[in-house]
């Protein structure tokens, strides 16, 4: 099957940086990928679609100039998370549909656990 | 988007068969069932999906109602890799089509 990979698996910085998390399509274009966040014992919770070459749509409540998501190439997106404080600690997926596909699965990355001390 | 129900949790043997319920009477005509199943620290791994006709494929069984306001995922036999959080999820018509998952049914696998 489709293989989604993520980087980095695990990262820790300090409150008031920036942490940017890739996630990779690696052998199939995606023309629309998801980005989830999921707080400990919590169901998923989707945060943006990212559609390749156009902007971003959010989910009401996520704020846009926090969570910066760009999709620039069909095997591409990033999030990042601005000015992180510890309350943005979260286990963060992101995942994506094969192009062409039809109705089927979403392939899902293997996520990024993110501490913000 | 429609909303589905499932119960908090459920056991089983290894080696058994399990059925995992999942309620969505407010399905509509066009919204597909799928099944997705999530390991500890793990992203979501895709399980199978249906309309209205039961469906099955290497990993389990989708049995639907004729109704179509509830679905039975079908674990063949359990084995303890198969112990995880199991999401019925209803989706809009379409392809791209996001996913709303609820709090999901976690399965444990006695050995």
């Amino acid at each position: 099957g489709a293989v989604v990979s993520q980087h980095p698996s695990r990262v820790i910085c300090k409150s008031g940086t920036s942490v940017k998390i890739e996630c990779r399509s690696l052998d199939f274009q995606a023309t629309t990928m998801f980005w989830y966040r999921q707080f400990p014992k919590q169901s998923l919770m989707l945060m943006a679609t990212s559609n390749e070459g156009s902007k971003a749509t959010y989910e009401q409540g996520v704020e846009k100039d926090k969570f910066l998501i760009n999709h620039a190439s069909l095997t591409l997106s990033t999030l990042t998370v601005t000015s992180a404080h510890p309350e943005d600690s979260s286990f963060y997926i992101c995942s994506a549909y094969q192009r062409g596909a039809g109705v089927g699965e979403q392939f899902f990355g293997p996520g990024t656990r993110l501490t913000v001390l | 988007d429609a909303k589905t129900t499932q119960p908090n949790s459920m056991e089983s043997n290894e080696e058994e068969p399990v059925h995992l319920p999942c309620n969505h009477s407010t399905i509509s005509g066009t919204d597909y069932i799928h099944w997705y199943r999530q390991l500890p620290s793990q992203g979501p791994e895709y399980v199978i999906h249906g309309l209205t006709s039961n469906v099955n494929n290497r990993m389990a069984s989708l049995a639907i109602a004729e109704d179509r306001k509830s679905s039975t995922l079908i674990l063949h036999r359990a084995t303890l890799r198969d112990a995880a959080v199991y999401y019925c999820i209803l989706t809009e018509t379409g392809a791209n089509s996001k996913l709303t998952f609820g709090k999901g049914i976690t399965l444990s696998v006695r050995p």
